[in-house]
């Protein structure tokens, strides 16, 4: 049982590409999130999703979209990075949103 | 929307000692508030979480107090050991609304033996 898992751990972008960070679940939960953690500035939602189907946006949205591919996966893409997106990305799912959420491993994404 | 503020931003304690962490959110239909460990390096992990219904919840030497009229719940931490040195993260969430589970700065707790 893998959990939740992320695909890169690491990525170096130069500003303007773009990329697609992968998250896979395999625990049949229905909820899934994307938060990106800067320091002193907690974890930030970006995109998440309640259900297979549906998305909605978190607090810190712009710049970056997200696709439901199924239940189990949920990718963030970036279209053209920006260094202000230099961060550390987590994925996390959760049964229910009232839920435990459980973390992907982070990507350390660093755009210069 | 939801906002979750935390406090301190730093806290240091003796080992044995007590440690308290305070949040506040702003939207009144939050029925739902988890607290997540973040060791360094690693991954956010659950550690207790408490809901609307309820007023104070323990495990150990960790209890979770809530006031839904002020709006604002506290984490506590009896007996720290250095094991407990970690960034702490409260989050709230009005999951009945389709809600954002949304999180609090953080608080990087050291504790000194």
């Amino acid at each position: 049982n893998a959990g939740v898992t992320q695909t890169p751990k690491f990525q170096v972008l130069k500003t303007g590409q773009s990329m697609t960070l992968q998250c896979a679940q395999d625990m049949n939960h229905n909820s899934m999130y994307w938060y990106r953690q800067d320091p002193g500035m907690g974890l930030r939602l970006i995109y998440y999703s309640a259900s297979e189907g549906t998305t909605d946006k978190g607090e810190v949205p712009n710049g970056y979209n997200v696709s439901r591919l199924n239940k189990r996966e949920f990718s963030l893409r970036l279209e053209s990075a920006a260094p202000s997106q230099t961060s550390v990305y987590f994925c996390a799912s959760s049964l229910k949103l009232d839920g435990e959420a459980f973390f992907g491993q982070g990507t350390r994404l660093t755009v210069v | 929307g939801e906002n979750v503020e935390q406090h301190p931003s730093t806290l240091s304690v003796q080992e044995g000692d007590s440690a308290v962490i305070k949040c506040t959110y702003s939207d009144s239909a939050s029925n739902y508030f988890p607290w997540y460990k973040q060791e360094l390096g690693k991954r956010p992990q659950l550690i207790i979480d408490i809901r609307s219904n309820v007023g104070e919840k323990k495990d150990q030497r960790i209890a979770v107090t809530l006031n839904k009229t002020a709006k604002h719940f506290s984490l506590h931490i009896t007996e720290t050991q250095p094991e407990d040195s970690a960034v702490y993260f409260c989050a709230a969430i009005a999951y009945n609304q389709g809600g954002k589970l949304i999180f609090g700065q953080g608080t990087e707790l050291s504790v000194k033996p």
